[in-house]
């Protein structure tokens, strides 16, 4: 079945340490993205690839890095930069047609805590 | 910027009620609207899709309707079920700040009491 895979489901990062989540699809979409999810804040967009190669920041990229080397994969990398990593990690992917989609797909997630 | 707003945040029915989750945004210019179910400590799982053009969308118990002028949608569950205990979230895709993105309401909890 196409979709989404997420890894790990959990993460535990120490203070410093930059950590890599991965996000890969077998959906042939050209479209990923990146959002976290925190209690009572909803989801925030991080980072946002069209095209191999490619890739825009989102309202929230302070503290991240993404690459986009093959068109099924898209790791996030949580830097020691980013202040407050403590969240749940959300991947999506949607064809890119505009003005008409048939809707964005999600992963299962990544919690990622700070000890 | 896109604004989505969900109310109410959190909702509490007998099994068996009909119910109706609100969402609205303020920009009417979307391409479409997308609702979503999210279970504790899970991913999201897109439950309909309703493109710009039209005015709903069914799907088994759940019926979608969207009203662009008025910038509002509403996701209508009949005959509830304790299943149906999850968080409810609407997003909008749009072209807004010159790219096309979706944004998220915060969501609506649910809880169906047996």
């Amino acid at each position: 079945d196409g979709g989404i895979t997420q890894s790990p489901k959990y993460l535990f990062r120490k203070e410093g340490q930059n950590v890599t989540l991965s996000c890969e699809q077998n959906l042939n979409h050209d479209a990923m993205y990146w959002y976290r999810q925190d209690p009572g804040q909803g989801l925030r967009l991080i980072y946002y690839s069209q095209i191999v190669n490619d890739f825009q920041k989102g309202d929230i990229a302070e503290g991240y890095s993404v690459s986009r080397e093959k068109k099924e994969s898209f790791p996030l990398t949580v830097t020691s930069a980013q202040k407050n990593p403590t969240a749940f990690y959300l991947c999506a992917s949607t064809p890119l047609h505009r003005g008409f989609y048939d809707g964005y797909t999600f992963g299962s997630g990544t919690r990622l805590t700070v000890v | 910027k896109q604004e989505v707003t969900q109310i109410p945040a959190a909702l509490s029915v007998p099994e068996g009620e009909n119910l109706v989750l609100n969402c609205s945004f303020t920009d009417s210019a979307i391409y479409n609207l997308q609702w979503f179910r999210q279970d504790p400590g899970k991913g999201l799982t897109s439950l309909l899709l309703i493109q710009s053009s039209q005015r709903e969308q069914t799907s088994g118990r759940l019926n979608a309707s969207l009203d662009k002028s008025s910038g509002r949608s509403t996701l209508y569950i009949a005959a509830s079920q304790p299943g149906d205990s999850a968080t409810y979230l609407c997003a909008v895709y749009d072209s807004g700040a010159g790219s096309y993105q979706l944004t998220f309401g915060k969501g609506t909890k649910l809880s169906v009491i047996p």
